[in-house]
């Protein structure tokens, strides 16, 4: 089983409603991440969250919410979609000990399509 | 703030020969680590490799190895060998040791050629 799973895959929505986006982790990992891929851009850093007490925006939070439910997973909104948040969104966590801190392990990505 | 620049966009190998890709980067941080992703049509954020700034050792892993050279902020990477299935796009990306986040490069789309 995957360690980092997203649901769902893809979604098409339409602009002006209310999606969220899921992010689970069976790595015991305490950080989680959001990112988002556009052509061109690379990732970018939406939210991130070191525990479930301690929430954090990235540098294009704008039109986004978080919720951190528990360790293991971690929830993306899109409280009104609108069209230029049509991306692919993708859910990492990491370690802050061990031979592999902050290395970052991402989920499959979710393919976000907003008419 | 910490910027990644990866100046290549595309670039193709013929299989089995060596290709190098870069990366620079810019930080006034210490204590860091630098990594390059792959992904491949699957979409999928794959680690291929990573180093700590610390270290002066270049990192290898089987066919894929970099270049650190830490005061010119430069990380590139160089596959050996390269094989139809390495195909996809690299990320190079910054860690900060500080706050975790990750900075990351614009990508470089390879294609590897039979």
């Amino acid at each position: 089983d995957a360690d980092v799973t997203q649901t769902p895959r893809n979604r098409i929505t339409k602009t002006g409603k209310r999606i969220m986006l899921e992010c689970s982790q069976t790595k015991g990992h305490d950080r989680m991440y959001w990112y988002r891929q556009d052509p061109g851009l690379g990732l970018r850093l939406i939210y991130y969250s070191f525990d479930v007490k301690d929430i954090n925006k990235g540098e294009i939070s704008d039109g986004y919410s978080v919720s951190r439910q528990a360790q293991a997973k971690f929830s993306l909104s899109l409280e009104s979609a609108i069209p230029n948040q049509t991306a692919l969104y993708f859910c990492a966590t990491s370690d802050r000990q061990g031979a592999r801190q902050e290395t970052q392990y991402f989920g499959p990505g979710t393919r976000l399509l907003v008419l | 703030a910490q910027t990644v620049t990866q100046s290549q966009p595309e670039m193709s190998v013929q299989e089995a020969e060596t290709v190098t890709l870069s990366c620079t980067y810019d930080t006034s941080e210490s204590n860091y680590y630098l990594f390059w992703y792959k992904q491949p049509p699957s979409r999928q954020m794959i680690l291929v490799i990573r180093q700590e700034a610390y270290k002066q050792q270049n990192a290898t892993e089987n066919r894929f190895s970099v270049n650190f050279q830490k005061a010119a902020k430069s990380f590139s990477l160089k596959i050996s060998d390269s094989q139809l299935g390495d195909t996809a796009m690299y990320f190079c990306a910054f860690g900060s040791g500080n706050t975790g986040k990750l900075i990351f490069g614009q990508g470089t789309t390879l294609q590897v050629k039979p």
